[in-house]
This record gives C-alpha cells, structure tokens and sequence, in this order.
C-alpha cells in the first residue's frame, strides 16, 4: 500500500484569499503526480500532471510545485473564488515493472462569499 | 462535457443480477480506465487498459470482469456483487497511459440490494 497523504483535509477561506495544500507522496520510484479538482455532482477535472522534480505548473489563479527527492507537490490558489470550492485529489504514480497509482483523500477546499 | 461519457448514471440491482456499466471516448484516446469511489474512501483504481489491452488490475474480486473491445469503449460486468461494492464507479481515458491528463465520465451510482 502506498502512503499518499494530503493535508489538511478541509479548508474554509474568505474570498479573495490565497491558499494552498499539500499532497506527500513515497519518494522512490517516481512516476507522475497528478492534480484533479472535483466539483460536487461533476466529474473530477484535471488540472495538472507532473513528472519532474522542480516542475511548476500555473493555470489562471492556481499552480502546483513538484519535489520528487523529498516526495511533497504543493498546490495554491490565489485570489479564492466561490467557484474554486472543491475536493482537491492529488494521485501519485510509481513506475517500475507495473504501474501503481494511488489517490490521496483529498483536501475539500469552501471559499465563502 | 469532458468527451468520456457513462452509462447508466444510476444503478440498482439485486445481488444475484448480472449488469455491465458502459464507457465511451471519441478522444481518441489509448488508455482507459475504471475507477471505484466508495464512501469516505480515496478513489481506488480497479482496472487499466492501455491499447486495448489490460496492463493493470489492482487485485480486484472476480465478480468485476472488464472488457475492452476496442479502443472507445471500456465495459465492467457485473455478477453475484455484494452490498458492500456499492460505489460509485468512474470510468476515465487519457491519451497516454499514466502520465498524460485523465478525462473522466459522470460516473454510475450503483446500489445492491
């Protein structure tokens, strides 16, 4: 079983805050990490995939950062929107001989108006 | 609309029915895959196909059986399920396997009674 922790599980901010999280993962055999967003009654959105240390990624107001040595990808949200509420997954993915990906349980983020 | 669409949205069935869920993607996509949601538990990965053929399967009872006919489509059947593999199940593809973003369907609510 691989360890793919997120933290913190929920999150309530103001609007107009800026944000962030965190998803651990092991840090050997290194494939991918993933970031999806999942919007209640929607289908999990992809937002980025990651697969070299250093990556950092940005789509509008939210970027993603990638430590593969020390097994941690942040990912922060400026500016908050009501909009931007969410579970926030992040899913890791070890190579090797066969692929394995594991999701974290994800951090619900509420943004109030 | 993410192109991967599912059927049914809503199931129901007895625990000596037999059913199949149905996945489609005119992406143009390679891989496919089928994903489990249960209440209050990480999103599991159950089954993967890459190229029409079953490259992962994550130690998934029997009683789930996928099949992969072509590249567009992905089935799971069911038979003999118990009340415990009520989930949700989430079907997704991407262009790549692993490392490339994953489109996901809405997703079939089963119930077994």
């Amino acid at each position: 079983i691989l360890n793919v922790e997120q933290s913190p599980q929920s999150l309530h901010v103001q609007e107009g805050d800026s944000t962030n999280f965190t998803c651990s993962f092991p840090s050997s055999n290194f494939y991918a990490l993933h970031w999806y967003r999942w919007e209640t009654a929607k289908s999990p959105e992809a937002l980025f995939v990651m697969t070299l240390n250093g990556d950092e990624k940005k789509k509008g107001r939210i970027s993603a950062t990638l430590n593969t040595k020390e097994g941690y990808s942040y990912l922060y949200i400026k500016g908050s929107q009501p909009e931007d509420s969410a579970t926030y997954l992040c899913a890791f993915i070890r190579g090797g001989s066969n692929y394995k990906l594991t999701f974290g349980k994800g951090t619900l983020l509420t943004v109030n108006p | 609309e993410t192109g991967v669409t599912q059927t049914p949205r809503h199931l129901v069935m007895g625990m000596t029915n037999k059913k199949s869920l149905k996945c489609e993607q005119h992406l143009g996509h390679n891989a496919m895959y089928w994903y489990k949601q249960s209440a209050k538990k990480p999103l599991e990965l159950m089954f993967v196909y890459s190229l029409e053929e079953r490259v992962e399967n994550n130690s998934v009872p029997s009683r789930f059986s996928p099949e992969c006919p072509n590249s567009s489509h992905l089935f799971l059947h069911l038979h003999t399920l118990q009340p415990e593999d009520s989930a949700l199940y989430l079907c997704a593809s991407s262009r790549r396997i692993m490392n490339t973003e994953a489109f996901f369907g809405q997703g079939t609510r089963l119930t077994v009674v």
